[in-house]
Formats: C-alpha cells, sequence, structure tokens
C-alpha cells in the first residue's frame, strides 16, 4: 500500500469554527508532513513530524495546532481561522533520512469563509 | 522564495516529442534535488532526484540534470505523453533534514 489518505476531500468552515484535518498512512513511514498549497502556487512546509515527535514548525500562526497520535496518522487541527488561509492543505509521508521520496495524499480543500 | 504572478509558466508539447522543464534554484549549499509531478485534483507525484555530486540521473522516460555552476536544474520528458500533462515541481533539499523547498512550476500542455 503506497497510499497517503486525508479527510475530508473539501471542508468548508467559519472563522469562529473548530475543524480538523485527518491524514493516515500505512507504508511504515516514520516521517509526515503537512504542507499548504494555494492556487497556481509550489507547496510550502508547515510542519515535519519525525518518530511522531514534532521535528520542524515553519513558524506556523498558533491557529494550525499539529498533532501525531502514532506512527500512522497526522491531524491538523483548524481554529479561528482567516479567509487567506483558504488553500489546499497536503499531508505527506517518507522514509526517514529520505527527505526527497515524499508520498503526497491528495489534499483537502479548505474554505474559509 | 515567494513565487511571483498568478500564471504559471506553460510548456505546450506535441506529443511524441521530448520536453526540457527548467528550473533554476537558489541555494548553492543545496545537496538535494527532487521533481516532483502534480496532476490536476492530486498531490504532487515523486519523478526522480540528483544529489549534488552528480550531474546527470536517468529514469524511466526521464533525465534529470544538474549545473551547481550556474545553479540550474533540468527535466528531460521524452516520446512526452498526454497523460505527462501536469505541472511539474523542482524541489531543493535545504540543510535541515526534511525540509524541501518548491519552485514555482511550470504547466506542461501535450496536444495531440
Amino acid at each position: 500500500d503506497t497510499e497517503v489518505t486525508q479527510t475530508p476531500k473539501h471542508l468548508v468552515m467559519g472563522m469562529t469554527n473548530k475543524k480538523s484535518l485527518k491524514c493516515e498512512q500505512h507504508m511504515g513511514h516514520r516521517a509526515m508532513y503537512w504542507y499548504k498549497q494555494k492556487a497556481k502556487k509550489p507547496p510550502e512546509l508547515m510542519f515535519v513530524y519525525s518518530y511522531e515527535k514534532l521535528s520542524i514548525n515553519e513558524s506556523v500562526p498558533s491557529r494550525f495546532s499539529p498533532e501525531c497520535p502514532n506512527s500512522s496518522l497526522l491531524n491538523l487541527h483548524l481554529h479561528a481561522l482567516q479567509p487567506e488561509d483558504s488553500a489546499l492543505y497536503l499531508c505527506a509521508s517518507s522514509q526517514l533520512g529520505d527527505r526527497g521520496e515524499q508520498y503526497f495524499g491528495p489534499g483537502t480543500r479548505l474554505t474559509v469563509t | 522564495g515567494e513565487s511571483v504572478g498568478l500564471h504559471l509558466p506553460t510548456l505546450s508539447v506535441q506529443e511524441g516529442d521530448n520536453s526540457i522543464i527548467n528550473c533554476a534554484y537558489s541555494n548553492s549549499a543545496s545537496d538535494y534535488f527532487i521533481w516532483y509531478k502534480q496532476e490536476s485534483g492530486k498531490g504532487p507525484q515523486f519523478i526522480i532526484d540528483i544529489r549534488s555530486n552528480m550531474d546527470k540521473r536517468q529514469g524511466q522516460r526521464v533525465t534529470v540534470l544538474l549545473n551547481k555552476t550556474v545553479k540550474h536544474l533540468s527535466l528531460q520528458i521524452a516520446a512526452t505523453q498526454p497523460g505527462d500533462s501536469a505541472v511539474y515541481f523542482c524541489a531543493e533539499g535545504l540543510g535541515s533534514w526534511g525540509k524541501l523547498q518548491f519552485g514555482a512550476g511550470t504547466q506542461v500542455v501535450v496536444t495531440p
């Protein structure tokens, strides 16, 4: 199984809502990533987890809160988002030490109203 | 760095021709370079990588060339097919493990 799954596919939320994005992989990868991608732009790294511990936070606002409950799951908790946070949120995973060959999920299309 | 503009550079290629996609990278200290393909509605998909101690690497129908002197990377696709239509991103590995910096991307459109 070389698939990274993400749920939901689409999410519309108000600025006062709390929601979560979920990501799952069963490839035994111990590195997992969250990226944000705006239309016509490249993915921008948000967070990196290795061995279920946060190793990189790219100065992401605290309204985004990542969580890695186990080696297969990665969550992104959202609270008090702004309209400019509307984007495609991509999850990826890789073998530890193999930073280049990251396997990406299809993303969650988030719209903040 | 930040991407500029709302429109991706576009490469229009006739089916069966070879494609060359170019990328300029910014950090001379980067030691790892990757090409990703992103089809509409999907996440990026790894194509091929190259380390800074190499100047060429070949895969199936793809070749990556690295010119460290001018900080330039290219992806060559042989016998381009309709399924190659996508946005192609180069990425560079920057120091910290697991951190990739993606380039702006090139839209490849394959015409019959």
